[in-house]
């Protein structure tokens, strides 16, 4: 199976800050990897799939990078509707489709 | 517009079943790929279950394979969990998502499976 590593598990910020978290796959998965934000109480919200490729709607200073083994998700110029937990995910068609431990951003 | 509305969590003792359901609205569903996730309390997020398009391919976590079953009927855009023997440790939000290829693109609002004594 993936083993998915993400990076760091929290991290203080304030608003304005570019926050970077890196995700790390034990093998290589090109670019099937997904980002996904979750606020208490809510369910996940795609913000980035196949890598780097922003989901409609998702405001643009969110970004995604990397390929093969190593992603990084990168916020630039957090806003106070950022303050939330942070997923990556493998989505390269080996089952299970393992999720990274999560990255709380928090104040 | 796409909606998930999940079903059928609740309170279940250990070594029980239960069956959630999951009806989908705003797109062809038999088109998608469909998965279940779940979320124990205060914890991450855990895939579970990969129905394919059509119904023909089906996956599972190793943590739920020969307990867990993914289902679907078209006819009723709707898809299924049963869940059989369930543990203590299967306490959890289980979100009903499409499969959006790169990612998963549209999520229920889940439901809450209890297993206690």
């Amino acid at each position: 199976d993936f083993q998915m590593t993400q990076s760091p598990s929290s991290v203080s910020a304030s608003v304005g800050d570019r926050v970077t978290i890196t995700c790390r796959a034990s093998q290589h998965i090109n670019n099937w990897l997904a980002w996904y934000q979750q606020k208490p109480g809510s369910a996940p919200k795609l913000l980035i799939h196949d890598a780097f490729s922003l989901q409609t709607g998702v405001p643009s200073r969110f970004s995604g990078s990397g390929s093969g083994t190593e992603f990084r998700l990168t916020i630039s110029g957090l806003q106070p509707e950022d303050f939330a937990t942070y997923y990556c995910q493998q989505v390269n068609r080996f089952f299970p489709l393992t999720f990274g431990g999560g990255t709380r951003v928090e104040v | 517009q796409v909606h998930l509305v999940e079903s059928g969590g609740g309170v279940v003792q250990p070594g029980g079943s239960l069956r959630l359901s999951c009806e989908a609205s705003g797109f062809s569903f038999s088109a998608y790929g469909m998965h279940w996730v779940r979320q124990a309390p205060g914890k991450g997020l855990e895939w579970m279950a990969y129905l394919g398009p059509g119904g023909g391919e089906k996956y599972y976590a190793d943590s739920v394979k020969g307990r867990f079953t993914i289902s679907s009927d078209n006819s009723r855009n709707s898809l299924y969990l049963q869940m059989n023997t369930l543990r203590r440790a299967d306490t959890a939000v289980y979100y009903c998502v499409r499969d959006g290829l790169g990612g998963s693109d549209y999520w229920g609002q889940g439901t809450l499976v209890t297993v206690s004594a």
